[in-house]
């Protein structure tokens, strides 16, 4: 049973570029949700998406966008990229049906902006 | 605004030096709090959920524990392939997941 996957594994970008990073949830499960981690920080929720819509947002721009497909991956967009926006992106998907979110990560993307 | 703060930073131990490592958080209606393990460049790996205060979970050498205020990752014994960064997070009423900085534990053999 594959895990979570996610691609590219590494990016590099210049600031003003657009980016988008793909990911692909644990089989049987139905919720993706996407974190930025900074370097020696935890990560920090950008926004879930459920049944193709986005459910529930972070503290993230509109320069953050994402999408579902109806096979359950989903993408996550960045517009106009800052060098901030550097970090490692993970995505998780969660076990249908359970109250709480006990998710499943991915390996992540590395974004490097230039 | 949902907090959670995890120390030590960092920890280094001697293979076989159990230690615990811990998780303050405040939460509006805790609805889990969850244990992750990361390697460097990796994603985080699940370790535990724990639902309520009292709630305590185990995994070889680890232990979870849960208070009103506070969990604890106890590691007994420890190897050196057990060094990671440990994250924490909380998810409240809010649904929104919130996670610590990390404890970054260094097992020397």
């Amino acid at each position: 049973d594959a895990g979570v996957t996610q691609s590219p594994t590494h990016l590099i970008k210049t600031r003003g570029q657009q980016v988008t990073l793909r990911c692909s949830p644990k089989s049987g499960h139905d919720t993706v949700s996407w974190y930025q981690q900074a370097l020696g920080q935890g990560p920090q929720f950008i926004f879930q998406y459920y049944e193709e819509e986005e459910r529930q947002r972070g503290n993230f721009p509109d320069r953050f966008s994402g999408h579902q497909f109806p096979n359950y991956s989903s993408e996550l967009n960045v517009n106009a990229l800052l060098l901030g926006d550097s970090a490692l992106y993970l995505c998780a998907s969660r076990i249908p049906g359970l109250d709480t979110d006990t998710q499943y990560f991915g390996p992540g993307t590395r974004l490097t902006v230039l | 605004e949902d907090q959670v703060t995890q120390s030590p930073e960092a920890l280094r131990l001697q293979e076989g030096e159990s230690s615990s490592l811990n998780c303050s958080y405040t939460v509006s209606g805790l609805r889990g709090l969850f244990w992750y393990r990361q390697d460097p460049g990796k994603g985080p790996e699940f370790l535990f959920t724990l639902y309520s205060a009292g709630e305590e979970k185990e995994k070889e050498r680890l232990k979870a524990t849960l208070t009103k205020k506070e969990s604890f990752l106890h590691i007994t014994a420890p190897k050196p392939e057990d060094s990671a960064t440990y994250l924490c997070a909380v998810q409240g009423n809010n649904n929104d997941m919130r996670f610590g900085a990390g404890t970054r534990l260094t097992v020397k053999p």
